[in-house]
């Protein structure tokens, strides 16, 4: 069954700190991939996405994810994070059905 | 557009008592999914529609559980009877053009959640 593992379940950073989140799935065909970020209190709402073409992904609020087929990854960036960014961000896969796999979840907590 | 639509926001029942849960989906879109977000066991999809029809419920916990779509534009999920370990926030969200030939290119639009607590 596919599955997606984010590998770090909270992260602790001060503002201007480079993020990298992890993302694994697998799944050997064909993905759509999607990063969704849940403020606190807040319902989840879409980061960016993947299709095709440009593994490199621009999102809102200056995220990026890069899709890296060889190693069945969709690893979320920011290069300066801000205390605004602390949330729950959520990895999510779709091999083409109607169902998307959501990873467990990693809380990001930004210090000031 | 109004964006997905949940009713009620916030739900404190008694143990035994029927939890029904509301949801108003965007309107267009053709598939809706009823998640349950706990601490401890985080997002978990508890079954799906696709133009009205329940395509898996397999995260359905138990029996008490049941969801029904009668329309395009609503959708229910009731609890009968309720317990404490159901205590939790309960999302909706809606997909566009959801389903096979869709390939799963559509993201899903969140409601706000209802957040239910069963003493």
């Amino acid at each position: 069954a596919q599955s997606v593992s984010q590998h770090n379940h909270h992260v602790i950073l001060s503002e201007a700190a480079s993020l990298e989140l992890g993302c694994n799935y697998s799944y050997g065909g064909t993905v759509n991939l999607f990063w969704y970020v849940q403020y606190p209190g807040q319902h989840l709402q879409l980061l960016l996405k993947y299709f095709s073409g440009d593994p490199l992904v621009k999102g809102i609020k200056g995220f990026e994810a890069e899709f890296i087929k060889s190693k069945f990854s969709f690893n979320l960036r920011k290069p300066s994070v801000q205390w605004s960014d602390t949330a729950e961000y959520f990895c999510a896969v779709n091999t083409g059905g109607f169902k998307t796999i959501f990873g467990a979840g990693t809380r990001l907590f930004v210090k000031a | 557009d109004a964006g997905v639509i949940q009713s009620p926001r916030h739900e404190v029942t008694e143990m035994g008592q029927e939890v029904t849960l509301r949801c108003k989906p965007i309107s267009g879109h053709n598939s809706l999914f009823w998640y349950r977000q706990t601490m401890m066991r985080g997002l978990e999809l508890l079954i799906y529609f696709n133009n009205n029809v329940p395509i898996d419920d397999s995260g359905m916990p138990e029996d008490r559980f049941s969801a029904k779509m009668p329309n395009a534009s609503f959708s229910t999920l009731k609890i009968q009877p309720s317990e404490p370990r159901d205590s939790a926030v309960y999302f909706c969200a809606s997909s566009a053009r959801g389903g096979l030939l869709a390939g799963g290119r559509y993201e899903q639009y969140f409601g706000p959640g209802t957040r239910l607590t069963v003493t």
